[in-house]
């Protein structure tokens, strides 16, 4: 089945630093890759996808890029505010079925 | 109104017991999950049901019975609990083809003592 590496598992960065979240995966048919957002208590909430024919998607602070010749996509996020601090976890599915997320990366952003 | 909804929110219990989880989803969705996030936050599938019948079935013990009345709820039973299965569980919904993510529940964390 598909296997999906996500690191850091820890990043702490200054208020107004940029935040970069890496992930691989290692099914070719994987098509769809969403990241979430889990703040303490809550469940994950989805932040931002994309699809396998897109290479990058933004939508204001937050952007997605995703290389498919090198399975791997990335969650960058700038201008930091402390409000962003949170576990956040990339996952990769084939057809909008069953998703593997990764193991989570723990941002903490410092005011 | 709560989109994905799980009762209870915290569960403790003792070795042994049987004990469910109740999810409930208003948004219409065909598709509903069961995951497991460990003490270590990784998140892995159990079950996925689609207009109640059932479509994924991960490597879960039979202890854990998941059941769909209909299309809108997703309980899970489990039976004879053990240490290791205290975890927070997530319930999930998503409209399966029609091209998006999941909307999780809050979760329910499970403490077996």
């Amino acid at each position: 089945g598909e296997n999906v590496e996500q690191h850091p598992s820890t990043l702490s960065v200054q208020e107004g630093d940029s935040a970069v979240i890496k992930c691989t995966y290692s099914d070719s048919a994987s098509n769809y890759f969403p990241w979430y957002k889990q703040e303490l208590g809550k469940g994950p909430q989805l932040i931002i996808d994309i699809r396998s024919n897109v290479g990058e998607k933004k939508d204001q602070r937050i952007a997605v890029t995703l290389n498919k010749t090198a399975k791997h996509f990335s969650l960058h996020i700038t201008e930091t505010q402390p409000e962003d601090s949170a576990v956040y976890f990339c996952a990769a599915s084939i057809n909008f079925n069953k998703f593997y997320f990764g193991s989570g990366t723990k941002l903490n952003v410092k005011p | 109104d709560t989109a994905v909804s799980q009762t209870p929110k915290y569960l403790v219990t003792q070795m042994g017991n049987d004990k469910s989880i109740k999810c409930e989803q208003n948004l219409g969705h065909d598709t509903m999950y069961w995951y497991k996030q460990d003490s270590k936050k990784f998140l892995k599938i159990m079950f996925s049901y689609n207009n109640k019948e059932l479509i994924i079935n991960e490597t879960v013990p039979n202890r854990f019975s998941p059941k769909s009345p209909d299309k809108a709820h997703l309980n899970l039973h489990i039976n004879s609990l053990e240490l290791g299965d205290s975890a927070v569980y997530f319930c999930a919904s998503s409209s399966g083809t029609a091209n998006y993510g999941y909307t999780f529940g809050s979760g329910t964390r499970l403490t077996v003592v």
